[in-house]
């Protein structure tokens, strides 16, 4: 969806190194995720974001931390990167999320990381 | 632990088949079941998705079929066309976090 960018797209880096990545969107939702995909896993939560002041791990967030800039910001940082955190990494973001309807995730076209 | 379990891992249908994924979930308080679809080099979007009190739910060639009782859902997708050739993820929502909790995914080759 090109109301969700990632930069950069593709990244390849060596063990140790700080790796930033890149979310910006223009949906003006409030919520905004990051998800890593893994071949066999499918997508797994590692962090997600109700504002700028509101910030939650998720399912995986040992080694990684996030920040929200701005409503229209969250960039996931890898403070010393490590191979098995080679995977291909989505944001997404979605409107105010619960009750009886379904808010959609919107998915970036993801940033493929390889960790040496 | 995977909360979502999702089969079969890839599946290889004729041009007008049937395709059939299956999901299975253990936690009742996820609240929603949506499906995403994702084509090589980009990001998942949704198809189609169905809350637990409906049975079935069906959007064109795509039907969303759900037993509550059993905590089964599967995809149908009528008329198999190689355009539906991708991956297809089902996910269930944790409440109102809108969390999305993803099975593994398969993926579909459609044969002309």
């Amino acid at each position: 969806d090109a109301d969700v960018t990632q930069t950069p797209r593709n990244r390849i880096t060596k063990t140790g190194k700080r790796i930033m990545l890149e979310c910006s969107q223009t949906k003006g939702h409030d919520r905004m995720y990051w998800y890593r995909q893994d071949p066999g896993l499918g997508l797994r939560l590692i962090y997600y974001s109700f504002d700028v002041k509101d910030i939650n791990k998720g399912e995986i967030s040992d080694g990684y931390s996030v920040s929200r800039q701005a409503q229209a910001k969250f960039s996931l940082s890898l403070e010393s990167a490590i191979p098995n955190q080679t995977a291909l990494y989505f944001c997404a973001t979605s409107d105010l999320g619960g009750g009886a309807s379904y808010n959609e995730q919107f998915f970036g076209p993801g940033t493929r990381l390889t960790v040496l | 632990q995977q909360q979502v379990k999702q089969s079969p891992q890839s599946l290889i249908v004729q041009k007008g088949g049937i395709s059939i994924i299956n999901c299975a979930y253990e936690n009742t308080a996820f609240d929603y079941f949506p499906w995403y679809q994702q084509f090589p080099g980009k990001g998942p979007a949704l198809l189609i998705a169905i809350r637990p009190d409906v049975s079935e739910k069906k959007e064109g060639r795509f039907t969303i079929s759900f037993n509550k009782s059993a905590k089964q859902f599967s995809l149908h997708i009528m008329d198999s066309q190689p355009g539906d050739s991708a991956t297809y993820f089902c996910a269930a929502r944790f409440g109102g976090a809108n969390n999305l909790f993803f099975g593994t995914g398969t993926r579909l080759t459609v044969i002309p």
